[in-house]
């Protein structure tokens, strides 16, 4: 497994439409997370799935934004409608339950809404 | 709500000088972690500091974690142009999620 896995590396679409971000998680992990990281400023939370479990969303995730996770394998990020304020490096970062908190990172979708 | 300060934002030294990043807050961590990150790039895990009063060393890097758990330093010992990149602390909360709160980044540069 060479690490946490995101796709597209870069985005760019016209406001209002959907799209749609993928992360494949380390396969070990069970805890999964999305970021949202804007330029000169650290990553933010959004949400957090613990196997299919969505059990924290940030109050950042509008109704536009929804995340899934199947199976408790690899997890998807849309967003709706999007605006111009939603472009961002979108992050994804998965972690073990068990032995810590330690997080490791994709290397991010960059969205840039035009 | 948790709060990570780092300072300074911004660092531009030159190579072979000695360096500080801070992180500091007014709340407990269970655990802190540094990340560096290059642009375009996600963050890349340096080190995890957990108890107390620990001190990790990674080659040229000394990592600290205060004794109360609220603050934290990075110490680069003669920097080299390698270590040019955004230095991001993170806290973990007691509630066991995992959730992590960054401070703002400390943008390094470091001339040959």
């Amino acid at each position: 497994d060479t690490g946490v896995s995101q796709d597209p590396r870069h985005k760019i679409t016209k406001r209002g439409q959907n799209v749609t971000f993928r992360c494949d998680p380390i396969s070990e992990h069970n805890r999964l997370y999305w970021y949202r990281q804007t330029l000169g400023q650290g990553p933010e939370f959004l949400t957090y799935f613990q196997n299919e479990a969505q059990l924290e969303k940030s109050r950042l995730l509008s109704d536009r934004f929804s995340a899934e996770r199947p199976k408790g394998s690899f997890s998807t990020l849309e967003i709706q409608r999007t605006e111009q304020g939603d472009s961002a490096m979108y992050l994804c970062a998965s972690s073990a339950s068990l032995g810590g908190t330690e997080a490791f990172f994709g290397q991010g979708t960059r969205l840039t809404v035009v | 709500t948790q709060l990570l300060e780092q300072s300074p934002q911004f660092l531009s030294i030159q190579e072979g000088e000695n360096l500080t990043v801070y992180c500091n807050s007014s709340s407990v961590f269970s655990s802190l972690q540094w990340y560096r990150q290059e642009p375009g790039e996600g963050p890349v895990l340096l080190v995890t500091v957990v108890t107390g009063g620990e001190v990790k060393k990674l080659k040229r890097l000394t990592f600290q974690f205060g004794d109360a758990r609220k603050d934290s330093s990075l110490h680069i010992t003669a920097a080299q142009p390698g270590d040019t990149g955004l230095y991001l602390c993170a806290g973990a909360g007691s509630s066991n999620t995992g959730k992590l709160i960054f401070g703002q980044g400390t943008t390094l540069q470091v001339k040959p």
